[in-house]
């Protein structure tokens, strides 16, 4: 079964530049989360969908953050204008219901750099 | 959800059982309790839940008290590609959960 895809694996970008992240869940999973971590940090939520819906977003920065999940499957999140505290590891993660409880596989994540 | 504790960082001997600690004293009923482990440039790795009861799978073992208000996440012959970030997260089972991630325990298989 393939896992979480991401792209790009890397990104470096000035500051007030704007920026993209793609991810392709694995299959038939209906849900769907974007993650930020910080270095020195644990990961944490952005946003989350479920299908094509909004879940949470409630730690989203919208006045910079966006995201969308088209037809329920891939989501881009984007950033713009970027700022250098945006300098994380973005992680987008799928989850699908096992015996008790849900559980979420993650993808390798994006770098980005913001100069 | 609940919120955890856990030690910034433990050492284990290559071979050795790694036993690493999770407080979470104030979990409710219905939240279970997850591992993830995030290896160097890598994303979460998920490794075991449970709610009550001790699970064991391929990878660890989890070890949850009576009063569910600690466990532990035994490895039970670590090696070095064993060293990772090792979170314990508590969060209700239901669909599209919100998990609450910590700092979480470094733990450094030493040869």
């Amino acid at each position: 079964e393939a896992g979480v895809a991401q792209s790009p694996r890397y990104k470096i970008i000035e500051k007030r530049q704007s920026v993209a992240f793609w991810c392709n869940p694995i299959s038939g999973h209906a849900t769907l989360y974007w993650y930020q971590q910080i270095l020195g940090q644990g990961p944490k939520l952005l946003i989350q969908f479920q299908n094509n819906g909004v879940v949470d977003d409630s730690q989203l920065p919208k006045d910079r953050f966006s995201a969308e999940r088209l037809k329920g499957v891939d989501s881009t999140l984007k950033i713009q204008p970027a700022k250098l505290e945006d300098s994380a590891v973005y992680l987008c993660a799928s989850s699908v219901r096992l015996a008790g409880g849900d559980t979420q596989y993650f993808g390798p994540g994006t770098r980005l750099t913001v100069l | 959800d609940a919120k955890t504790t856990q030690p910034p960082s433990m050492d284990c001997a290559e071979g050795r059982a790694a036993n690493l600690p999770c407080n979470h004293s104030t979990i409710s009923g219905n939240e279970y309790v997850y591992w993830y482990r995030q290896i160097h440039s890598q994303g979460p790795q998920y490794i075991i839940h449970g709610l009550k009861n001790n699970e064991t799978n391929e990878m660890a073992s989890l070890i949850i008290t009576e009063d569910r208000k600690s466990s532990t996440l035994i490895l039970p012959h670590a090696t070095l590609r064993d060293t990772a970030v090792y979170y314990c997260i508590v969060s209700r089972g239901n669909y599209g959960q919100n998990f609450v991630f910590g700092p979480g325990t470094r733990l450094s298989v030493l040869p």
